[in-house]
Parts: structure tokens; sequence; C-alpha cells
């Protein structure tokens, strides 16, 4: 079965300072992996996804990705974090049907 | 804007009381989710319908339930409300599997019920 796991329910980072969200997937299989982001107030929108094309994946906003099969990971980051990028997010896995299964989210605080 | 659109924004109602959600799809897409969203809870997956037929089943209590309709719209009725089903209602949908987005869903902004 499918499972995604993020660690850090909370992280806080200072603006300008390196973005580091992790996220753990455990597949039987290749799948496909995503990250979303929610801003306040709205519903999740698609940061950026893994298809098995490059590993190392680039989204919107500065928001990279890199998927490790060794380590089963695809954590994101960005190298200089912004006021505007305090939101949750939220890291996925399909195993390539329509079934998504969502870690249950870490909501990153940037500190002035 | 996600093309996802969600009725209503807001909504205030009684314990035991019965609500309907309502949601349409972007155009094209086929699948429509709906999610929980609480505090205590976080995001949980309620059910998924493609093309009018359920396909997934999750978190969802009995006195909820869902239907999709055939012009693709769904409505999540939720019935007997208790105190904790306060939350915010998300609808998602995606595009056919043959056009190659897998795993792309696009959601609504919700839909917020408070339950008093």
């Amino acid at each position: 079965a499918q499972s995604v796991t993020q660690l850090g329910s909370h992280v806080s980072v200072s603006e300008g300072a390196l973005v580091l969200l992790r996220c753990n997937y455990s597949s039987s299989v290749p799948p496909y992996l995503f990250w979303y982001v929610q801003y306040p107030n709205q519903g999740l929108q698609l940061l950026l996804k893994y298809t098995s094309a490059a590993t190392l994946v680039k989204g919107i906003n500065g928001f990279e990705a890199e998927f490790k099969k060794s380590e089963t990971s695809f954590h994101l980051t960005k190298p200089s974090a912004h006021m505007s990028d305090a939101a949750e997010y939220f890291c996925a896995v399909t195993p390539l049907d329509d079934k998504i299964i969502f870690g249950k989210g870490t909501r990153l605080h940037i500190l002035p | 804007d996600s093309g996802v659109t969600q009725t209503p924004k807001h909504l205030i109602t009684a314990t035991g009381q019965r609500v309907t959600l309502r949601c349409s799809p972007r155009s094209g897409d086929l699948s429509v989710y709906w999610y929980q969203q609480s505090l205590d809870q976080g995001l949980q997956f309620l059910i998924q319908y493609y093309n009018g037929e359920e396909r997934a089943k999750g978190n969802i209590l009995e006195r909820f339930s869902a239907q999709q309709f055939p012009d693709l719209h769904s409505e999540l009725n939720l019935s007997s409300l208790e105190l904790g089903d306060s939350a915010l209602y998300f609808c998602a949908s995606s595009p056919p599997l043959f056009r190659g987005q897998v795993g792309e869903l696009f959601f609504g902004e919700g839909s917020r019920l408070t339950v008093l």
C-alpha cells in the first residue's frame, strides 16, 4: 500500500533562509509524487510533480524537489524563503491511477 | 482560479440539521473528490466519484452521502449534524487518466461549515 510521511507538522525559517520540507513515501511500484500548497483561506494547488522523468523537479515560486529512490524521499526545498511562502504544504503520492494519498501536511512559518 | 466551483462558501447551521454542499468540476474533468479539513483531523479524504460512479471511499461517516450527477456536478449531503462536523469541505476534480495528468487535482475554495 502507498503511504506518505511528512516529518514535522510545523517548520519555521527566517526570511531569506533555506526552506526544507521533508517527505518520505512507501510504494511497491515507482510512484508519481507531488507537492501541493495551501495558502490561508484557499484550496490546495499543485506546486510540482515527479513523473519519472528528471529526478530534480522545479515548481512554481522557486520551489524544487528531488526524487531519491534509495532514500524513498521527495523533499521540497527553496533556497531563500519569502514571507509569501507561509502556507501549508502537502506531499502526495499516486500509484499511477486516480487515487491520491496525501500526507498530513507541514505548516511553514516565515520569521521576519 | 482553479475552475472548480463550490457553493455555498460559508454555512452556519444547528446540530441535528442537514445540509447539502455543491461542487462543479472543471470542464472536461470526470473525477470529483471530497475532502474534509479540520484543525484536529487535518485533510481527510471522504469519497471519490468518476463519471457518475463511486470510485473510492475514505473516512466518510454513515451520516454523510454524496453523488455525482450526469452533468458531472456533485453534491455532498451531511445529516444529523454534530458540533464535530464543523470543518472546511473541499471538492477537487481531476482530468481523465488518458490526458496524462495523473494525480493532478484541482481544488475549489471550499465550503466552511459551522455547526452550532
